[in-house]
């Protein structure tokens, strides 16, 4: 149980196109999602918390404007970089919250960006 | 000082070795603590998940958080190769404040 999926789990594209990286719990429903981004060997940084039906909550740092979120339903949160440039090139996460028992989040595969 | 600590290693062990993580944190707040997975180029996988103090087992796996001393760790009996892996530590405060604050991670690599 508590299967979080990305698509895609790489992709390249040219500067300027924007990207969007879909997350989905698998078998369970998330009111909360979480949007990481990981540079090689090191940890993980928090980007966004996303809450089904609102506006997502971006870390100090993070554009919002930069990186659309958004969380329409249960199962689903969407990342989209726009206008992209080499510098947005990293491992980008998603997790979800599963609420109830074990309250903590379950992470996605996460999705490999490589900006030409 | 950093909220929470981890050692980044790396930390080269033989087969069937016995592993332990550790990480210290500031924070009294901090209630739950957790230790993930995360295989080179994958996301985080949860391995153990732990309230308040003291001990837990899954397997060859065993979680001991010491709230007194602000210090959890991870060990790994028996280790495989399969095990090798980053490890990293997790916690947050309780409530309804779900964010988690991370170790650096510590990269295990088990020898054949």
């Amino acid at each position: 149980g508590a299967v979080v999926s990305q698509h895609p789990s790489w992709v390249i594209c040219k500067s300027g196109t924007s990207v969007k990286i879909e997350c989905r719990s698998l078998d369970f429903q998330a009111t909360t999602m979480f949007w990481y981004r990981q540079f090689p060997k090191q940890s993980l940084m928090l980007m966004a918390t996303s809450n089904e039906g609102s506006k997502a909550t971006y870390e100090q740092g993070v554009e919002k404007d930069k990186f659309l979120i958004n969380h329409a339903s249960l199962t689903l949160s969407t990342l989209t970089v726009t206008s992209a440039h080499p510098e947005d090139s990293s491992f980008y996460i998603c997790s979800a919250l599963l609420a109830g028992g074990k309250e903590t989040q379950y992470f996605g595969p996460g999705t490999r960006l490589l900006v030409l | 000082q950093k909220e929470v600590e981890q050692d980044p290693g790396p930390l080269s062990v033989p087969e069937g070795a016995i592993v332990s993580l550790n990480c210290t944190y500031s924070n009294s707040a901090f209630q739950y603590f957790m230790w993930y997975r995360q295989y080179s180029r994958k996301g985080p996988e949860l391995l153990m998940y732990t309230y308040s103090s003291g001990n837990k087992e899954d397997g060859r796996f065993t979680a001991q958080v010491d709230k007194s001393s602000k210090y959890i760790s991870l060990f790994i009996r028996d280790s495989q190769p399969s095990d090798s892996a980053t490890y990293l530590c997790a916690m947050r405060s309780g409530g309804s404040n779900y964010k988690l604050t991370f170790g650096k991670g510590t990269l295990l690599t088990v020898n054949p």
